[in-house]
């Protein structure tokens, strides 16, 4: 079975920085691409970034410059370090597999990020 | 960007109706769409990618179709466990961009 668990995130003051976890069991985090997913109280879905360790990043134009993305093979779990947050990074932060060209279908539960 | 637009943003329907929304993307995406079903407080779910292939243990009630610009999502005989907020996305080119959402409600 796929498990995705992510972790890390809270209240933080603008300007301040957090780092999520995403923790996987099942796929490896390195074979695969992976995106962070976010949605804005009541709001919609955004793809804020997509990894694959093979070559390729995105990073959504909201978040270039302040996001950035790892993994940790020992591990088999992505982050996401996010700094210079806003108020407008207010979201849950879902850790889903796929993006770029595959659909996201595994999701993690979502870790709620308030800045604030 | 992509930009993905749904129609409509909400319904309400009954158990048992025909339900059917619609995406429409602003270029040319082929069959790169994939749609998604959100209740409430959960993660979404994919239910059809590539516009009509159904994801492994989705029932059958739901299907999509289409191409190009223009894409259909139909659930058949719609069930107490449908009503939720469905996405459309399209996975042609990055960002991953997703329709606006269309939430299914009960009549």
């Amino acid at each position: 079975d796929v498990q995705l668990v992510e972790s890390g995130g809270g209240l933080v003051q603008p300007g301040g920085s957090l780092r999520l976890s995403c923790a996987a069991s099942g796929i490896s985090v390195g074979d695969n691409y992976m995106s962070w997913v976010r949605q804005a109280p009541g709001e919609g879905l955004e793809t804020v970034s997509i990894f694959y360790s093979g070559g390729y990043e995105f990073f959504a134009d909201s978040v270039k410059g302040r996001f950035t993305m790892s993994r940790d093979e020992s591990t088999n779990t992505l982050y996401l370090q996010m700094n210079s947050l806003r108020a407008a990074d207010t979201a849950v932060y879902y850790c889903a597999r796929g993006g770029r060209e595959e659909p996201f279908d595994y999701w993690g539960q979502g870790t709620q990020v308030v800045v604030s | 960007d992509i930009q993905m637009t749904q129609s409509p943003s909400s319904l309400s329907a009954s158990i048992g109706d025909r339900v059917t929304i619609t995406c429409r993307a602003r270029l040319s995406i082929a069959s790169s769409l994939n749609w998604y079903q959100q209740t409430l407080g959960k993660a979404p779910k994919l239910l059809i990618y590539a516009a009509s292939t159904l994801q492994s243990g989705v029932p059958s009630r739901f299907s999509g179709s289409g191409s190009g610009t223009d894409f259909n999502f139909t659930i058949d005989s719609l069930q107490r466990e449908d009503f939720a907020t469905y996405y459309c996305q399209q996975s042609y080119s990055s960002p991953n961009t997703f329709g606006q959402g269309t939430r299914v409600e009960i009549k």
